[in-house]
């Protein structure tokens, strides 16, 4: 098995609402991460994590807070975010967080906040 | 961060090769070079990399000048399927993560 999913594929949001975002992969990658990728631009970082543990959190606001519950799994959850918030969310996992080790990326959650 | 430049857009005839160039000039001397793939309502897909010798796969050769300040991905025989944008990548200043620049669009044409 080579895939990681994502679920939801779609989510729309009020700017009250709390929702989460979920990503799985079963390749026994122990480093997972999540990207924001604004319509026509790359991808840009957000949080990695190796070994469960949060490694890299590049300045994202608090609003959006991560958790991973165990070596497959992955969250964003989200709370009283904006209309700027709105973007396809990214996920990937490789075998080690070395940037020389392959990512392998999800479809995404293209989100929308209202 | 090592940025890389690319050009916003490229065509190819199918069956041709797409020969696609990426400025690295502020790359330092061990850092590698990253291709990634982002095909229409998917996620990036690795291409390859390369440090400073050319490299080729089953996808794709890497070209890499000998000043490390460029290198060129070249797609054999491009079919429709590889139309999609193309990102030249490098790492931060840590080199502990991948920051993409900003792509070309390949558009492969019958």
């Amino acid at each position: 098995d080579t895939e990681v999913t994502q679920t939801p594929k779609h989510l729309v949001m009020g700017m009250t609402n709390k929702k989460s975002l979920k990503c799985e992969q079963h390749m026994g990658h122990r480093a997972m991460y999540w990207y924001k990728q604004k319509a026509k631009k790359p991808p840009e970082l957000m949080f990695v994590y190796s070994y469960e543990k949060l490694s890299i959190n590049e300045s994202v606001p608090s609003r959006f807070s991560p958790e991973c519950p165990n070596s497959s799994l992955l969250n964003l959850h989200l709370h009283a975010l904006q209309p700027e918030d709105s973007a396809l969310y990214l996920c990937a996992s490789s075998p080690t967080s070395g940037v020389h080790n392959e990512q392998f990326f999800g479809p995404g959650t293209r989100l929308t906040v209202l | 961060d090592a940025k890389t430049t690319q050009p916003p857009s490229m065509d190819c005839a199918e069956g041709r090769a797409a020969n696609l160039p990426c400025n690295h000039s502020t790359i330092s001397g061990n850092e590698y070079v990253y291709w990634y793939r982002q095909i229409h309502s998917q996620g990036p897909q690795y291409i390859i990399h390369g440090l400073k010798n050319n490299e080729t796969n089953e996808m794709a050769s890497l070209i890499i000048t000998e000043d490390r300040k460029s290198s060129t991905l070249i797609l054999p025989h491009a079919t429709l399927r590889d139309t999609a944008v193309y990102y030249c990548i490098g790492t931060n200043n840590a080199g502990n993560m991948l920051t993409f620049g900003g792509g070309t669009r390949l558009m492969v044409k019958p």
